[in-house]
């Protein structure tokens, strides 16, 4: 099963909202990574976890809040975001070992109003 | 100069062409190799991965990897339209073992 599974699928929220991403996967992997892709772009890393721990933040906006409950689940809590935050949000999850391929979910498709 | 460079097309071919899509770095530290595709509105999906040089093949497809010109080939033969999405090119080196580098994407469309 090379299954990441990302909820919900589409997410429309105000700029004073709080709302959360959730990212799932079964593959035993231990490092999980949020990404943001804009149209017609590729994606950007926003947040990598390894060993269910903080290890790259590539300078994202506090706006976004990463978290690692275990080793199959990562959240990312959105608080106070801006119409130009509105974005498909990857998750995607591989083995912490250099070359290990990354596999990625289907996506949150979040537009901010 | 970027590090990963990818013609971003638009390509269109007639079905059952050989699709050839390509990527130049500059890294030359790079050593993973991947292809994803990407369907509209969907995550990418892992199609091909390669370590160092060489070919692999799977299938219609088949990944080349040319560190001494540092490029790098994916070849789709008997193109079918449902291979119409957007092809990414990403390669990590060995030392970085979380991120990866993209290229920015090449949308193909095959037509009936």
């Amino acid at each position: 099963d090379t299954e990441v599974t990302q909820t919900p699928k589409h997410l429309v929220m105000g700029m004073t909202n709080k709302k959360s991403l959730k990212c799932e996967q079964h593959m035993g992997h231990r490092a999980m990574y949020w990404y943001k892709q804009k149209a017609k772009k590729p994606p950007e890393l926003m947040f990598v976890y390894s060993y269910e721990k903080l290890s790259i933040n590539e300078s994202v906006p506090s706006r976004f809040s990463p978290e690692c409950p275990n080793s199959s689940l990562l959240n990312l809590h959105l608080h106070a975001l801006q119409p130009e935050d509105s974005a498909l949000y990857l998750c995607a999850s591989s083995q912490p070992r250099p070359g290990n391929e990354q596999f990625f979910g289907p996506g949150t498709r979040l537009t901010v109003l | 100069q970027k590090e990963v460079e990818q013609d971003p097309g638009p390509l269109s071919v007639p079905e059952g062409a050989i699709v050839s899509l390509n990527c130049t770095y500059s890294n030359s530290a790079f050593q993973y190799f991947m292809w994803y595709r990407q369907y509209s509105r969907k995550g990418p999906e892992l199609l091909m991965y390669t370590y160092s040089s060489g070919n692999k093949e799977d299938g219609r497809f088949t990944a080349q990897v040319d560190k001494s010109s540092k490029y790098i080939s994916l070849f789709i033969r008997d193109s079918q339209p449902s291979d119409s999405a957007t092809y990414l090119c990403a390669m990590r080196d060995s030392g970085s073992a979380r991120q990866l580098t993209f290229g920015s994407g090449t949308q193909l469309t095959v037509l009936p």
